[in-house]
């Protein structure tokens, strides 16, 4: 079975600065799809960005990238410029519908 | 687009009474639908897998004949929570899937359902 792990229950960012959130998964598979999927105080799942395990290329959203190892199992998240709009709960998901734990990211201003 | 919502947003129910769900696919013709469970500061536990005209696959622990799922159609999902107990109170998230954007889920805005 797919497991990801998210090891930062919490963390915090200055405005204005970066942030990097960590997953580790593990798949017997060779392609397959990661997500990081944002929940705000609302609880709308809304997706940041995919990566699609044939790309070596690390995927970009505007302030959001990733850092995809995939030797390593790791699929990180990087938030540049932080936003208060962007505390939430982030969530990494792997394509066998396997969520991590989560990260509640605050944003200070 | 990718749009999916879900009714009703909340439900106040009482212990021994049904309470039905929906979750609705807008705007595309979903080929999967996925419902979640997911308690306070948590993360989502999937509960079952459901593809229309045919049977929801449900995960282990998950009781199917408590978890009604029915998928009547390519835009619609249902799951009723039957015989509701105060520990089935929690937020009930699904999610569908469509051709053409793979492994992508667009998620319903959930269902909080609290049992008295």
């Amino acid at each position: 079975a797919q497991t990801v792990t998210q090891s930062q229950p919490e963390m915090s960012v200055q405005e204005a600065e970066t942030v990097t959130l960590s997953c580790t998964y593990d798949t017997s598979e060779s392609d397959y799809y990661l997500f990081w999927y944002k929940q705000p105080p609302s609880r709308q799942m809304i997706l940041v960005i995919r990566q699609e395990a044939y790309k070596q290329q690390n995927a970009t959203e505007n302030r959001f990238s990733v850092n995809f190892q995939k030797a390593a199992k790791s699929f990180s998240l990087k938030i540049s410029d932080s936003q208060l709009g962007d505390a939430a709960m982030y969530f990494c998901l792997g394509n066998k519908l396997v969520f991590g734990a989560g990260t509640i990211l605050r944003v200070k201003s | 687009g990718a749009v999916v919502s879900q009714h009703p947003s909340r439900v106040i129910c009482k212990s021994g009474t049904s309470v039905k769900i929906e979750c609705r696919s807008l705007d595309f013709q979903a080929t999967t639908m996925f419902w979640y469970r997911q308690f306070p500061k948590q993360s989502l536990m999937l509960m079952a897998t459901s593809n229309e005209g045919s049977k929801a696959t449900y995960e282990q622990g998950v009781e199917k004949d408590k978890f009604l799922i029915n998928h009547a159609s390519l835009t619609l999902s249902t799951l009723t929570v039957t015989s509701a107990h105060p520990e089935d109170s929690s937020f009930y998230i699904c999610s569908a899937i469509t051709s053409g954007r793979e492994g992508e889920q667009f998620f319903g805005p959930g269902t909080r359902l609290t049992v008295l």
